[in-house]
């Protein structure tokens, strides 16, 4: 198995709710990442963990707040996100937190109305 | 700050042509380079990557060329299929510890059957 499974694919949202992007991998790796990605964009980092501890985080608003349960699922919780939040977010891992061979799910865009 | 860009947005290639795509860094300390290749719908998806000890590599139809000398890499794709359209990006690991990884700016490429 060497897939990234994100749900949900698609995600409409208001400025009010509160919603959870999750992500799952069972390649034994060690390292979990969460991406941004706007339109025509490259993905932009927004938090790493490793070995389940948050070992980054690109100064990314409060109002998105990254949970790492186990090492095999990465969850994002939403809340009270802005119309300029809306983008394609990227879950992916690796095997020892390096950087290196990334594998990335598909993606949850998600709209903020 | 450090930067990791691309020469050109949109690169049309005919099938059975090779092609190459270009990718300008600026950080002379970076030590380590990835190709993604992202599909319409899909995350990004790992091709190749390169040491700065190595000047080339060579994987299935793919070769990267690092010329450190004045910073610059490129993807050359041989024998262009139309299942290579996609966008390419290089992406750039921060050589303290690889985790937080930058994506330059993308080049779009589209194979004309």
């Amino acid at each position: 198995d060497t897939e990234v499974t994100q749900t949900p694919k698609h995600l409409v949202m208001g400025m009010t709710n509160k919603k959870s992007l999750k992500c799952e991998q069972h390649m034994g790796h060690r390292a979990m990442y969460w991406y941004k990605q706007k339109a025509k964009k490259p993905p932009e980092l927004m938090f790493v963990y490793s070995y389940e501890k948050l070992s980054i985080n690109e100064s990314v608003p409060s109002r998105f707040s990254p949970e790492c349960p186990n090492s095999s699922l990465l969850n994002l919780h939403l809340h009270a996100l802005q119309p300029e939040d809306s983008a394609l977010y990227l879950c992916a891992s690796s095997q020892d937190g390096q950087g290196t061979e990334a594998f990335f799910g598909q993606g949850t865009r998600l709209t903020v109305v | 700050g450090e930067s990791v860009g691309l020469h050109l947005p949109t690169l049309s290639v005919q099938e059975g042509d090779n092609s190459i795509i270009n990718c300008a860094y600026s950080n002379s300390a970076s030590d380590y380079f990835i190709w993604y290749k992202q599909e319409s719908g899909k995350g990004p998806q790992f091709i190749i990557d390169i040491r700065s000890n190595m000047d080339k590599r060579q994987g299935q139809r793919v070769t990267v060329l690092l010329n450190k000398t004045v910073k610059h890499l490129s993807l050359q794709i041989a024998a262009t299929q139309p299942g290579d359209s996609a966008v390419y990006f290089c992406a750039e690991p921060d050589s303290g510890g690889y985790q937080k990884v930058t994506f330059g700016t993308g080049t779009k490429l589209q194979v004309i059957p």
